[in-house]
């Protein structure tokens, strides 16, 4: 069974505007992590946020932001204010176990391409 | 703070030949992870080296192995190229303080197998 599914291979979106793309999720593990990446065409992979499973807030990092719903297994990344350098590869990527202790493995959704339009 | 770097950025090999690409992480991090990315199989974990002990390894065959060294850089060694082998390889550098936690990624490695 997928552990990260992104169910929107696109998007589309109009400068300015915000726009949601989805994540879900499936453990077993009551602690982890998940985290959004950003990969351009160039294909380096940009780390955008973090949210931790016990973190009771929703994370926010300047035009980003994690609608984090636990009970629903759902990550949704939000990005308020699209601009034209958003359009890249979006991808959710998961970390079953927290803290230094445990290995760093992430596992990835398959992307959602994000096309900002002028 | 330095960023993850990698080398080469790009290679090309033929079939048969072998290959060893190279991370050095963020100052301070001791994690480091390998990931495979391709169009049909998208990102694929490798393995994780962390103090240099590797402590999970992915599906992948025997030709694939790494090792990290006492200064936290890690290199990944691929023998007997394939063409299935193309791919980017991105390193993931690591550390988790207290609630927060940082995964940040290389350049990657661009391989071409001919």
């Amino acid at each position: 069974a997928q552990k990260i599914t992104q169910t929107q291979p696109g998007m589309f979106v109009q400068e300015k505007e915000a726009v949601t793309l989805d994540c879900t999720y499936d453990t077993s593990d009551p602690s982890y992590g998940l985290f959004w990446y950003k990969q351009p065409s160039s294909g380096e992979m940009i780390f955008l946020i973090y949210q931790g499973s016990y973190d009771q807030q929703n994370a926010t990092e300047g035009r980003y932001s994690l609608n984090f719903q636990k009970a629903r297994k759902s990550a949704n990344l939000v990005i308020s204010a699209s601009q034209l350098g958003d359009s890249a590869m979006y991808f959710c990527a998961m970390r079953e176990g927290l803290g230094g202790g445990s290995n760093y493995k992430l596992t990835f959704g398959k992307g959602t391409l994000l096309t900002v339009n002028p | 703070k330095a960023g993850v770097t990698q080398t080469p950025r790009y290679l090309i090999k033929t079939r048969g030949q072998q290959v060893t690409l190279s991370c050095s992480p963020i100052s301070g991090h001791r994690s480091v992870s390998w990931y495979q990315q391709t169009p049909g199989q998208g990102l694929q974990f490798l393995f994780e080296y962390f103090s240099e002990t590797q402590r999970n390894k992915g599906n992948f065959p025997g030709r694939f192995s790494g090792r990290q060294f006492s200064n936290s850089r890690s290199e990944m060694n691929v023998s007997t190229l394939e063409l299935g082998d193309s791919a980017l390889y991105l390193c993931a550098s690591s550390q988790a303080t207290g609630r927060q936690e940082t995964q940040y990624f290389g350049p990657g490695t661009r391989l071409l197998v001919l």
